[in-house]
Formats: C-alpha cells, structure tokens, sequence
C-alpha cells in the first residue's frame, strides 16, 4: 500500500499568518492527490483536486502543489474558520490510502 | 446540488451484520464511481470499499476484504455495504463519498455525505 505521510501532525498559527502542510507519498502518484478539510463534528470537504486543482467555491487563500511524491498544501493568510483537520488523500493506486491528517489550531 | 445522504447506521452486537445503504441526487450517479469511507472516534479517515460506475471495478480495503460487500443500483441511485462478521474495530462514522471518474482507483473523491454511526458492542 501507498503510505501517505503529512508533516506537520498540528500546528498553531495566528489569524493572517502563512500555513503550509505537506504530504509525502511512498511511492510517485503523478498529480492523483487531493485535500481536504474536516471541520470538527463535520463531514470532510475537498479543497484541492488533481494536486493543483481549487474546487469550486473554495476561497482563493487556499492552494495546492507539487507532484510524484511531494506535495503542498498552503494556507495563504489564515482565517478563524479555517479551524480544522487536513487530510491528503491518493486513489491513483489501490488501494486508496489517507495521510494521518494535520491540526491546525488557530493561536 | 450533490447530496449524499446515508442510513442504517446504528448499535450492533459483535458477530452481526448491518447494511449500510447511501442516497445519492444533484449528479448523474452512474457516470461516478463511489466509495465507502470509515472514521473511528476521534481518529483520521480510513478507505473502506470504492465501485466502479457500472459495477465492473471493485476494490476492498484488506481490513474488511470477504467480510464487507460494496454495491450499487445504478436505477435507484443509491449505494450499499453489506457489513457482515461485524467486530468492535468496526465501530466508526461510516461516509458515503462520490469519486471524481468512472474508476473507484483512478481521480479520488470529491463530495462526502454526512455520516452514519456504527457502533459494534454487546
């Protein structure tokens, strides 16, 4: 199975700061990596399809890069409601596999 | 509007079997794949089963692989999992999810229902 690693596990930051998590795969999944964004209590929610890709309706702060193995997910000035779990997420090889997530906690 | 609405969640004894059903509207349900998805409390999100848009391609994680059986009625548009040999590491939110494409291994998911609770316990 495809080990899908994020770094950092939580994070603290303060409303308008720059965030960034990362996600390592095992092995290269081209661009078939997503994120997303599970606020507590909720249901998970796509920010970023296909590695780069904003879905519809998701704020602009929110962006995502990179390909193979490494990729980003950044949090361009953060906002109170961005409280939440992020997880990435790869179904380019079976079986689909789920990084462990990041908090990210506001300050 | 995608909606993904789930039921048949709820308490059940260790050994027992529970059928999880997913009602799907807003899309075209059978040009997607689908997928189950599990989160114990507390804790991150685990692949359970996906199923290709006409059945074709199944997939199964290997933590419930001969136990759990994903399917779907393409005229109902609705998703199932027939959750049978059910133990206490079975007790999870259990999400009904909608892929990007066709193939439960190929674009991954996009939208996600609410959730239904599956608790195993006697």
């Amino acid at each position: 199975d495809i080990q899908m690693t994020q770094s950092p596990s939580s994070l603290s930051a303060s409303v308008g700061d720059r965030v960034t998590i990362t996600c390592r795969a095992s092995q290269s999944i081209s661009s078939f990596l997503n994120w997303y964004q599970q606020k507590p209590g909720k249901a998970p929610k796509v920010l970023i399809y296909a590695a780069s890709s904003l879905q519809s309706g998701v704020p602009s702060r929110f962006s995502g890069s990179g390909s193979g193995t490494d990729f980003t997910l950044t949090i361009n000035s953060l906002q109170p409601e961005d409280l939440a779990t992020y997880y990435c997420h790869q179904s380019h090889i079976t079986p689909p596999t789920f990084g462990q997530g990041t908090k990210v906690e506001i300050k | 509007e995608v909606q993904l609405v789930e039921s048949g969640g709820g308490l059940v004894q260790p050994g027992r079997s529970l059928r999880l059903s997913c009602a799907a509207s807003g899309f075209t349900f059978d040009d997607y794949a689908m997928h189950w998805v599990r989160q114990a409390p507390g804790k991150g999100l685990e692949w359970v089963a996906g199923i290709g848009w006409n059945s074709g391609n199944k997939g199964y994680a290997d933590s419930v692989k001969g136990r759990f059986t994903i399917s779907r009625d393409n005229a109902k548009n609705s998703l199932y999992l027939q959750m049978n040999s059910l133990s206490a590491e079975d007790t999870a939110f259990y999400y009904c999810a909608k892929d990007l494409g066709l193939y439960y291994d190929s674009s991954g998911i996009d939208y996600w229902g609410q959730g239904t609770l599956v608790t195993v316990s006697s």
